[in-house]
């Protein structure tokens, strides 16, 4: 059981939006930023968020984060069926001294 | 271009050990955190460490605390992390990641390598 809380799994159809959250504590998101990634088991996965809510050059607008108090939320609109994918919320936990994943949410494109 | 190439994955009996490389390229690794990354088949992504760029830090994950040690090459532009004392649950693709833009955040990657622990 992850120390970050997202729900297992998703759906939604093309050109509508989705919203993954990510439950954390004061130890991580609380003080510390959130970063999402998105990954194809099997391959690299991609970084879409940092800093809890910038995204990297080359990640489009259709992606975008927030982050209020201990949770962070992840929304992804004009759905694509190229976006079904794992999606990860990550965060430094200074009780731990260690980098946590979230227990990863699956994307399915209906 | 920024490339991560690892290597050194394998089959290995439990209770043996395998060092990984990542050999990186595009950037000098002296100037970032570098991470290791892993996924157990059908399960979720898993941070198993990090270092820091001149090597002065290090921090792992609870469950390879003591077995696993991660160090690097600047020379060589490359990351490597010792496994010892493996065990059937540290099976896994292992992947390498550079530190940043943000603050633990890994915008790049390499396409890991295939840990199989099997006796």
């Amino acid at each position: 059981q992850s120390v970050l809380t997202q729900p297992p799994s998703v759906s939604a159809t093309p050109g509508q939006k989705v919203t993954i959250s990510c439950s954390g504590s004061n130890s991580n998101i609380g003080n510390y930023h959130v970063s999402w990634y998105q990954h194809v088991p099997g391959t690299a996965p991609n970084l879409l968020i940092y800093g809890s809510n910038q995204r990297p050059s080359g990640i489009p607008d259709r992606f975008s984060a927030s982050k209020s108090g201990t949770s962070a939320t992840l929304d992804i609109s004009g759905l694509q069926t190229g976006d079904e994918a794992d999606y990860y919320c990550t965060s430094w936990d200074s009780s731990l001294s260690a980098l946590i994943f979230g227990g990863g949410t699956k994307l399915t494109v209906l | 271009e920024v490339q991560l190439v690892e290597s050194g994955g394998g089959l290995v009996q439990p209770g043996g050990s395998l060092r990984l490389s990542c050999e990186a390229s595009g950037f000098r690794i002296g100037d970032y955190w570098m991470h290791w990354v892993r996924q157990v088949p059908g399960k979720g992504l898993a941070w198993v460490s990090r270092i820091k760029g001149d090597g002065s830090v290090t921090n792992y994950a609870d469950s390879v605390k003591g077995r696993f040690t991660v160090s690097r090459d600047n020379a060589k532009n490359t990351v490597y992390l010792q496994m010892t004392s493996l065990r059937v649950e540290d099976m896994a693709i292992y992947y390498c990641a550079r530190d940043g833009p943000g603050p633990e955040s890994a915008g790049a990657w390499g396409q890991g390598t295939l840990v199989t622990v099997s006796s």
